[in-house]
């Protein structure tokens, strides 16, 4: 039973390209998080999403970043005209819909973005 | 504004003893908190959380206190062990955002053998 995937696990881009990083949620997952962990920082929430829809985007920076979880594939999240600044590591989590509100996440091992 | 603070960057502590990392936060929204562990090049992974109507959880080596009124969290790990030795971090949902998780910044754990 596969955990939570995302590739590539490093990414190199120059300012100015894009950036698109993928994220397999585990089997029976239907939620999906993406969080950035910038150096010596903690993870801050960007985006919820499920099937098709954006949950909560709050996180987001406005321009260049967007999200999207088809019916069919992986999440992406993708970063358009990057610039060093967005250098971090990019955590998906995902989470079984169940009952309760709060659910446990699992995380993938990240994609680590570099923009040289 | 960092809505949860972990005040230690860092932690030492000898392979038996206890480990107490410390959480605090500022959200009196935040109803439900968990710690994830998390070691290099590795997602974090999910250790324990509490619900705020509990004052305490206790999985194993690991429990985590809850103290509302001061809106403080502390993660105890008892006995500790080398394997131990990882990034804790803190984090806070509230019922109004279930699923948006609010992180710390982490506290390394560093346990000697």
């Amino acid at each position: 039973n596969a955990g939570v995937m995302q590739n590539p696990r490093h990414l190199v881009r120059r300012r100015g390209q894009e950036a698109r990083l993928r994220c397999s949620p585990m089997k029976g997952h239907s939620h999906v998080y993406w969080y950035r962990q910038l150096p010596e920082e903690g993870l801050k929430f960007m985006v919820y999403l499920q099937k098709e829809n954006i949950i909560d985007e709050s996180g987001m920076p406005k321009e260049r970043f967007s999200a999207e979880f088809p019916k069919e594939g992986p999440s992406i999240l993708r970063i358009q005209q990057v610039v060093r600044g967005d250098s971090a590591a990019y955590f998906c989590a995902s989470s079984v819909q169940r009952g309760s509100l709060h659910n446990e996440q699992f995380f993938g091992p990240g994609t680590r973005l570099t923009v040289l | 504004d960092q809505q949860v603070k972990q005040n230690s960057p860092s932690l030492s502590v000898q392979e038996g003893r206890i480990s107490i990392l410390n959480c605090d936060y500022t959200n009196s929204m935040f109803d439900y908190f968990l710690w994830y562990k998390k070691y290099p090049a590795e997602g974090p992974t999910f250790l324990i959380s509490i619900s705020s109507i509990k004052d305490k959880n206790e999985d194993g080596r690991f429990t985590v206190f809850l103290n509302k009124s001061a809106k403080h969290l502390s993660l105890h790990i008892v006995p500790s062990q080398p394997g131990d030795s990882a990034v804790y971090f803190c984090a806070a949902e509230s019922n109004t955002n279930a699923g948006k998780s609010t992180f710390g910044d982490g506290t390394t754990l560093t346990v000697k053998p």
